[in-house]
């Protein structure tokens, strides 16, 4: 079975512009989370979503959004990027408790 | 939201060491997993462990879930578990607010 998928692996963007980050959960998994990890961190919280529908959110400007689709695959969207949004984000898929990610998306803001 | 406090932050073995990781919580918490993450970023399901012991191979892991704490064992430590080693678990109340992680323990093991 395919794992957590990410698409693309690594991107630059300039500052001011948008992103789309995309995921597909393990087959089955109905729960998709969103985790961004900046050098030297833990993965910290974006977003949940469950059934297409946002069931958390951490900590993050209004910048940031996501969205569930029927086949339960996710997008992650950043607007007016800024130079501290360079990170390695990941996205995580869930049938119960348990959490698996994807290899992670590096974005470098220039 | 609950502080995870991962020691020690760094770790250099010589291959064939046995090593000790801990994970404290300030609260208690649903769900804790253990991963590992490789030098491409992809963090690696090791453990799920909210309570008990569970070994797999030359890892195992001990949460004590009453004491809010976790342990993760390397035994004969290779070259390949280099990386950085990460516990996570939920708040209280459900998982709705994702996994809180620690800074994790970067580990190097020397040939």
């Amino acid at each position: 079975d395919a794992g957590v998928t990410q698409s693309p692996t690594h991107l630059i963007k300039t500052r001011g512009q948008h992103v789309t980050l995309r995921c597909s959960p393990i087959s089955g998994h109905k729960s998709v989370s969103w985790y961004q990890q900046v050098l030297g961190q833990g993965p910290q919280f974006i977003f949940q979503y469950y059934e297409k529908e946002e069931r958390g959110r951490g900590n993050f400007p209004d910048r940031f959004s996501a969205r569930q689709f029927p086949n339960y695959s996710s997008e992650l969207n950043v607007n007016a990027l800024l130079l501290g949004d360079s990170a390695l984000y990941l996205c995580a898929s869930s049938f119960g408790v348990e959490a698996f990610f994807g290899q992670g998306t590096r974005l470098t803001v220039v | 939201g609950i502080q995870v406090e991962q020691s020690p932050p760094d770790l250099i073995l010589q291959e064939g060491a046995n090593s000790t990781l801990r994970c404290n919580f300030s609260d208690s918490v649903n769900n804790l997993q253990w991963f590992h993450q490789n030098p491409w970023g992809q963090l690696i399901n090791l453990f799920y462990i909210p309570s008990g012991t569970k070994q797999n191979g030359r890892l195992s892991a001990t949460t004590v879930a009453t004491e809010r704490y976790s342990l993760l064992y390397i035994s004969s430590s290779q070259t390949t578990d280099s990386g950085v080693y990460f516990c996570a678990g939920d708040p209280p109340g459900g998982g709705a607010d994702g996994l809180t992680f620690g800074k994790g323990t970067h580990l190097i093991i020397q040939p």
